[in-house]
């Protein structure tokens, strides 16, 4: 099946500080990739679609210059936080959608989310 | 934000017992729509999807029935498990690209 990895899988960095988050498709080619943002004991919401060669749609009260995102590849999207706060302290999970003309071409496949907890 | 909880609902079943895990969704003109499971500290795993013009579908163990009419969906955990101890969500797609999460159940499986 189709596999979606991030890196880091958790990360701790101080206040102030940008951290880059990576979403890589390994078996397939994605030209649409979601980042999603889950507090705990809560759902995933919906930060931002990233679009393989142009600027990623944010949805509404999603910072863009707060989450940056670039998706220079069909298999690579990542998601910086800079000036990252406590309050950025969440799971990040980034998801990617498969083209590949078979039955499921709707399917998400999720990435395994990334901790990052702001010092 | 969407579908933001101060905490999660909490189905407990007995090991060997049938689970019903219900969800309403909110947008009329979605078209399709997914369950998935969440393990602690993991990225959500699809179980089951199923189109509009669809009441119900049947997979491993699992079956989604969906009622446009009421808005309504459900998975259907045949004979639970230990292992199928987890958050579900259900998720909805309205014809395009974004797919949206409703709150989460949390599924407690006793042994």
């Amino acid at each position: 099946g189709a596999v979606v990895s991030q890196h880091p899988s958790w990360v701790i960095c101080k206040s102030g500080t940008s951290v880059k988050i990576e979403c890589r498709s390994l078996d397939f080619q994605a030209t649409t990739m979601f980042w999603y943002r889950q507090f705990p004991k809560q759902s995933l919401m919906l930060m931002a679609t990233s679009n393989e060669g142009s600027k990623a749609t944010y949805e509404q009260g999603v910072e863009k210059d707060k989450f940056l995102i670039n998706h220079a590849s069909l298999t690579l999207s990542t998601l910086t936080v800079t000036s990252a706060h406590p309050e950025d302290s969440s799971f990040y999970i980034c998801s990617a959608r498969d083209w590949g003309g078979g039955p499921r071409t709707d399917t998400q496949y999720f990435g395994p989310g990334t901790r990052l907890t702001v010092l | 934000g969407e579908n933001v909880g101060l905490h999660l609902p909490t189905l407990s079943v007995q090991e060997g017992d049938n689970s019903i895990i219900n969800c309403a969704y909110s947008n009329s003109a979605s078209d399709y729509f997914i369950w998935y499971k969440q393990e602690s500290g993991k990225g959500p795993q699809f179980i089951i999807d199923i189109r509009s013009n669809m009441d119900k579908r049947q997979g491993q163990r699992v079956t989604v029935l969906l009622n446009k009419t009421v808005k309504h969906l459900s998975l259907q955990i045949a004979a639970t498990q230990p292992g199928d101890s987890a958050v579900y969500f259900c998720a909805e797609n309205t014809g395009g690209f974004k797919t949206i999460f409703g709150a989460g159940t949390r599924l407690f499986v006793k042994a």
